[in-house]
């Protein structure tokens, strides 16, 4: 499973837009990009998901370059309400649906 | 309201005493998950199953044990063989194993008396 580098923390300010990078060099052919979203004491909600290329729902933008090697989620104007930890995830369909969280990226978005 | 349950919210262990975490979801997901979440860390693969009467070990079965008798619950014991259980557990589920989106419970958290 490819292994993921994320900042262990961002600092940001409510209004500004903060874009979390993830590096992820052994991404493999089939593999798929996901963000999760983890609030302190509550289990981790799936914010995006992509392959390549840019994809964007109601809460966030992910852009994947040509290579894969490296993805980023773009939060557009944060609020306080978005301070959490966010993971990026990188993994096989595949294989019996083993997901490796590492430490995520602690946001944390001040007034 | 469809989703994942997980019960208790807490939970109190003693010394040598096997406990038993409840996780129940009426999604109609195949797959379900069990990780364990200690502070400031990411989240750890106890168990998974696939599908009903099957399910694998994950990185950190050692002093825990599952079952999956119905698709909708699969409950995790952590027995006394687990030395250091103090954590915070959480139960996902997913559509089936090839689906990367899953889908967490609250989580129960831990705690040795």
């Amino acid at each position: 499973l490819a292994k993921t580098t994320q900042p262990i923390s961002m600092d940001s300010y409510e209004g500004q837009e903060v874009n979390i990078t993830c590096s992820h060099n052994n991404i493999a052919t089939n593999d798929y990009i996901t963000w999760y979203q983890q609030f302190p004491s509550q289990g981790p909600r799936f914010i995006i998901q992509g392959y390549k290329t840019k994809v964007t729902n109601e809460v966030a933008s992910l852009f994947i370059p040509a290579d894969r090697k490296s993805s980023t989620l773009s939060l557009p104007r944060v609020s306080l309400s978005d301070t959490a930890v966010y993971y990026c995830l990188v993994g096989v369909y595949n294989q019996g649906g083993k997901l490796i969280f590492g430490q995520g990226t602690e946001l944390s978005v001040k007034p | 309201d469809g989703g994942i349950t997980q019960s208790p919210k807490y939970l109190f262990r003693k010394e040598g005493q096997n406990v038993t975490l409840s996780c129940e979801q009426n999604l109609n997901h195949d797959a379900m998950y069990w990780y364990r979440q200690d502070p400031g860390q990411g989240l750890r693969l106890i168990y998974y199953s696939q599908i009903v009467n099957d399910f694998q070990k994950g990185d950190i079965a050692e002093g825990y044990s599952v079952s999956r008798e119905k698709k909708e619950s699969f409950p995790l014991t952590v027995t006394s063989a687990q030395k250091n259980p103090t954590a915070f557990y959480l139960c996902a589920s997913s559509i089936g194993s090839s689906q990367e989106t899953q889908y967490f419970g609250p989580g129960t958290r831990l705690l040795v008396l």
